[in-house]
């Protein structure tokens, strides 16, 4: 059983395209996050989701735009895209997103790579 | 703002090595601190966490004591593995409105050969 599933692991596309990259949890956890990875590995937030409620959207191009239909899935959507989006996406989930010490499991990630 | 700063690799080790990857951290409040190991190709795995001062966490032969006094968590292992070949990151949580968001730390690559 894949605790944090991502669609599709691999995505070629052209600059300009618009394209989605799904992300589901079956932990029955409550908060869901979205991380790029750039090529030197540095990771860094994106936005989070919280029983489908926005609470983190770190300086994000608004061409990105996440989608929480429930708790177990968030998406992200990405218009008009730009050579500079090529990283990889990883997607996360926690049981609560307030303070303490909650870890969060991983996605296995998608490699997005605009020509 | 909070801030995480690893040490620089790529680290090279022989088998049955020492390791130590450093890692210091700027924060707010009290954060509670993390090391991720990244195999080739997958996601993020949580390998270690400590949630306050003197805390040591531990897992798979590998150590790290958060230390306040110094900011550092730094991480060890007395003796590596080829199978630990892969990328190494620290990080932590803020607490307060910080959501649980992760900050981390530029990431260590350490290549282990037989």
């Amino acid at each position: 059983d894949t605790a944090v599933s991502q669609t599709p692991k691999y995505l070629v596309t052209q600059m300009g395209n618009d394209k989605s990259i799904k992300c589901e949890q079956n932990l029955g956890h409550d908060t869901m996050y979205w991380y790029k990875q750039d090529s030197k590995k540095f990771l860094k937030i994106m936005f989070s989701y919280n029983n489908k409620e926005l609470i983190i959207n770190e300086t994000v191009p608004n061409r990105f735009s996440p989608k929480s239909p429930d708790k177990a899935h968030l998406n992200l959507h990405i218009n008009s895209l730009e050579l500079g989006d090529s990283a990889v996406y990883f997607c996360a989930s926690s049981q609560g997103g307030g303070s303490g010490p909650h870890e969060q499991y991983f996605g296995p990630g998608t490699r997005l790579t605009v020509t | 703002g909070d801030s995480v700063t690893q040490m620089e690799g790529p680290v090279t080790l022989s088998e049955e090595a020492f390791l130590t990857i450093n890692c210091t951290y700027t924060a707010t409040g009290y954060p509670s601190l993390f090391w991720y190991v990244q195999y080739p190709g997958e996601g993020l795995q949580l390998l270690l966490k400590a949630t306050k001062a003197d805390d040591k966490g531990s897992n798979k032969g590998f150590e790290a004591t958060y230390r306040k006094e110094t900011t550092s968590f730094h991480l060890e292992k007395g003796s590596v593995q080829v199978s630990d070949s892969a990328v190494y990151f620290c990080a932590l949580t803020a607490g307060g409105t910080s959501y649980g968001k992760l900050t981390f730390g530029q990431g260590t690559i350490l290549t282990v050969h037989p």
